[in-house]
Formats: structure tokens, sequence, C-alpha cells
């Protein structure tokens, strides 16, 4: 099964700050790779999509990058309603797989 | 817009089997445009990927749940459903239905494993 390792696992932030999440795959997934955010007692949404592809509806200061094992996801400006929990997951190989999340928390 | 809505019981006993449906409205589950996916997440907020099902009826499942799932989908009704058997305190999650990679997901149901 292919493991998918997010860095940081936790980050304190401020509005307006420039924040980069990582996350790396135990093998190569090509860019077969999304990411999610999750606030509390919601379920996840979908930001990215293959790699780095922009979800419709989403502000334009999520961005995603990488190939093969490496993949980040920057937000470029934050807002208040960015504090969440973010997941990446990998689709390029069964067993799908999720990272353990990053949680962002207000500085 | 397409919407998702899970159902089902929310405590099941031990060793029991769990079933749920994923009610879909918005969009036809039997297009083929999509398909159509079941994923947990543990007190402990991990995420993990149970499996998905085709609108052929053909479906994969995660390794890790060996044979104890099984997914259908009813097209009149545009729902697809999960079964779980033999569920254990292991298996207490939010249980979320969701299409393809998850553009879109259900509310997310809670299901407690206890006697």
């Amino acid at each position: 099964d292919i493991q998918m390792t997010q860095s940081p696992s936790s980050l304190s932030a401020s509005v307006g700050d420039r924040v980069t999440i990582t996350c790396r795959a135990s093998q190569a997934i090509r860019n077969d790779l999304g990411w999610y955010q999750q606030k509390p007692g919601k379920a996840p949404k979908r930001l990215i999509y293959a790699a780095f592809n922009l979800q419709s509806g989403v502000p334009s200061r999520f961005s995603g990058s990488g190939s093969g094992t490496e993949f980040t996801l920057t937000i470029s400006s934050l807002q208040p309603e960015d504090f969440a929990t973010y997941y990446c997951l990998q689709h390029n190989t069964n067993p799908y797989s999720f990272g353990q999340g990053t949680t962002l928390e207000i500085k | 817009q397409v919407q998702l809505q899970e159902s089902g019981p929310g405590l099941v006993k031990p060793s029991q089997t769990l079933s749920l449906t994923c009610t879909v409205s918005g969009d036809s589950i039997s297009t083929g445009d999509y398909y159509w996916s079941w994923i947990r997440q543990y007190p402990g907020k991990g995420l993990e990927w149970i499996g998905y099902i085709f609108y052929t009826g053909s479906t994969y499942s995660n390794p890790s749940l060996k044979s104890r799932v099984t997914m259908s989908l009813d097209t009149s009704k545009n729902q697809f459903s999960l079964r779980l058997n033999s569920m254990t305190a292991a298996d207490t999650a939010v249980y979320y239905c969701a299409r393809s990679l998850g553009d879109s997901w259900g509310q997310g149901t809670l299901v407690t494993v206890s006697s």
C-alpha cells in the first residue's frame, strides 16, 4: 500500500500569512493527488484535484503543485475561514490512501 | 448541484452487520460519468477509503477490510449501499458517501459499535 506522509502535523499562522503543507508518497503516484479541507463537524471539501487543478468555486489563494512523490498545498494569504484541517489523498493505486492531516491553527 | 445523504443506524452491536444507504440527488448514479465511494473517519480523525462501486455494479473494496464489505446499487431509487459485517469497536467511525474522488460528499453518519 502507498503511505502518504503529511508535514507538518500542525501549524500556527496568522491571517495574511503564506503557508505551505507538504505531502510525500511512499512511491511515485504521477499527479494522482487531491487536497481536501475539513472543518469541525463537516465533511471534507475538495480544494485541488490532479495535484494542481483548482476545484470550481475554491478561492485562487489555494494552489497545488508537485508530481511523483512530493506535493505541496499553498495558501497565499490566509483568511479566517481557512483555519481547518487539510488532507491529501492519493488515487494512483488501490487502496486509495489519505495523509494523516495538517491542522492549521490561528497564532 | 449533486447532493448525497447517508442513512442508517447510529448504533450497531458487536458482530452485527452495518447497512448504510446513500441517496443521491441532482445526478444519476447510472450514467457512468462517476463512481460512488464510501469513506470513513475514525474518532482520532484518520480517514480510510473503504471502496467504490461503478454504475455497472463492479466494485473495489479496501483489502484491509478483507471480505467484510459488500456494496450495491439501486438505480430505481438512485441509491447505493454499503454493508459491513462482523462489526467491532474498531469500526466505530463517521461514515461518508461521496461521488468519485470526493468532489461531493454526504454529511456523514456516526456509527458506534457497542453492546
